[in-house]
Formats: C-alpha cells, sequence, structure tokens
C-alpha cells in the first residue's frame, strides 16, 4: 500500500514571495504519478501539476514547480510570486502506473496554504 | 460541456435515512470514482467503475452502494445513514485510470448525518 505524508498542517506566505510545501510517499512501485491538487475555499479540486516517476525533469506549470527526488521519495512543490489566488489547501497525490493500486488516487492530509496581502 | 455535475450540493440527513448522491458527466469517460474528504484525512476512496457495469470497492466502501449502468452516470447510495458518515463527497472521472490521463472532480456534495 502507499502512503503520502505532508508534513506541514499550515503554512503562511507573503504575497509575491515563494514558499514550498513538502511531501513524502512511501510506495514499493517504481513507475507512478504524483500530482499536486489544489482546493481553494470553493471546494474546487483544480490539478496543479503533475511528475511521470520515469521523469527526471522536474516538472513546471508558470509559477508552480516540482522538486522530485525519486530516491529520497520526496515531491515538493514551489510557488514562486504567491498571490492571494494562491489561499487554499493543497493536497499531493499518488497513483502507481500499474496494477491493483493503479485505480486510487492516494492523497496526503492537505497543507492549508495562506497568501498575506 | 458541463463537465462532472453532482447533485446536490448540500444534504441533511437524519440517522437510518437512505439517499443516493448523483454524480453526471459529459465527456465520454469510461472511468468514475467517488473519495469522501474529512477534516485532516484527504480524500480516500470509496468505489470506482472502470466502465459501465463494472464497479469496484474502494479504500473505505462499508456503507455504500454503487452501480453503473451508463457511460455518464455514477449514482452512490447510503442505504441507512450514521454520523459517521457525515462528510464531503466528491465525484471524479477521466478516460482511464493511468496517471497520463487527468481526473476531473466534481463541486462535491457536503453530507450532514444528523
Amino acid at each position: 500500500a502507499q502512503t503520502v505524508t505532508q508534513s506541514q498542517p499550515e503554512m503562511s506566505v507573503q504575497e509575491a514571495e515563494t514558499v514550498t510545501l513538502s511531501c513524502t510517499y512511501d510506495t514499493s512501485e517504481s513507475n507512478y504519478y504524483l500530482f499536486w491538487y489544489k482546493q481553494p475555499p470553493s471546494r474546487q479540486m483544480i490539478l496543479v501539476i503533475r511528475q511521470e516517476a520515469y521523469k527526471q525533469q522536474n516538472a513546471t506549470e508558470n509559477r508552480f514547480s516540482v522538486n522530485f527526488q525519486k530516491a529520497a521519495k520526496s515531491f515538493s512543490l514551489k510557488i514562486s510570486d504567491s498571490q492571494l489566488g494562491d489561499t487554499a489547501m493543497y493536497f499531493c497525490a499518488f497513483i502507481p502506473y500499474s496494477g491493483a493500486g493503479s485505480y486510487q488516487l492516494t492523497f496526503g492530509k492537505g497543507t492549508k496554504l495562506s497568501v498575506i496581502p | 460541456n458541463a463537465g462532472v455535475t453532482q447533485t446536490p450540493k448540500f444534504q441533511v440527513l437524519k440517522t437510518g435515512q437512505s439517499m443516493t448522491l448523483q454524480c453526471a458527466q459529459d465527456m465520454n469517460h469510461e472511468y468514475m470514482s467517488w473519495y469522501r474528504q474529512d477534516p485532516g484525512m484527504g480524500l480516500r476512496l470509496i468505489h470506482y467503475s472502470v466502465g459501465a457495469g463494472i464497479t469496484d470497492q474502494g479504500e473505505v466502501p462499508n456503507g455504500y452502494n454503487v452501480s453503473r449502468s451508463t457511460t455518464e452516470d455514477f449514482p452512490l447510495r447510503l442505504l441507512s445513514a450514521a454520523p459517521s458518515q457525515t462528510s464531503v463527497y466528491f465525484c471524479a472521472s477521466s478516460y482511464s485510470n493511468m496517471g497520463n490521463q487527468p481526473q476531473h472532480f466534481g463541486d462535491g456534495t457536503r453530507l450532514s448525518i444528523l
């Protein structure tokens, strides 16, 4: 079974600053996908960024980037130039590439990020 | 293109009552799933379906039933509601279960059991 751990229940950052959210995971799979989802107060689940484990290059999406360390099983999210609209819960999630577990996204417990004006 | 539509958005039930949470998608996705979100717990998979007529259990299936008679619809049934089922429920769909196919989430249903 896979587990995803987000060790920071809450974080805050000043507007325009950079913040990094941590995520570690445990799995015996060699091929898998990792995700960061954003959940604003509206409750929607919004995909922020995705990383494929077999790709060494870290994924980037505009102001969002990840630091993927496969050996350390670490997958952190960096938000640059933080904006007020980034205020949300952020969930790290994992899914194996294949096998019985590939039908289930495993989520961490989330990090509540507040962007301060 | 409405995406994933969940109804109702809010519901209050009494213990022992039954109800069905509706989920519909118009993207011709084969894979659909139900998650529940509890405070401090993240999202956990209840049931999923890989196509019409095929369903299976996820991590927390007890107290819930599902069926998939069409590609578009995937209702979640609570047969006898219990306070432990108070939660926010999300339906999701994608072309497949593979991670390279993004999952589309509905807006959620907040369910309170008294």
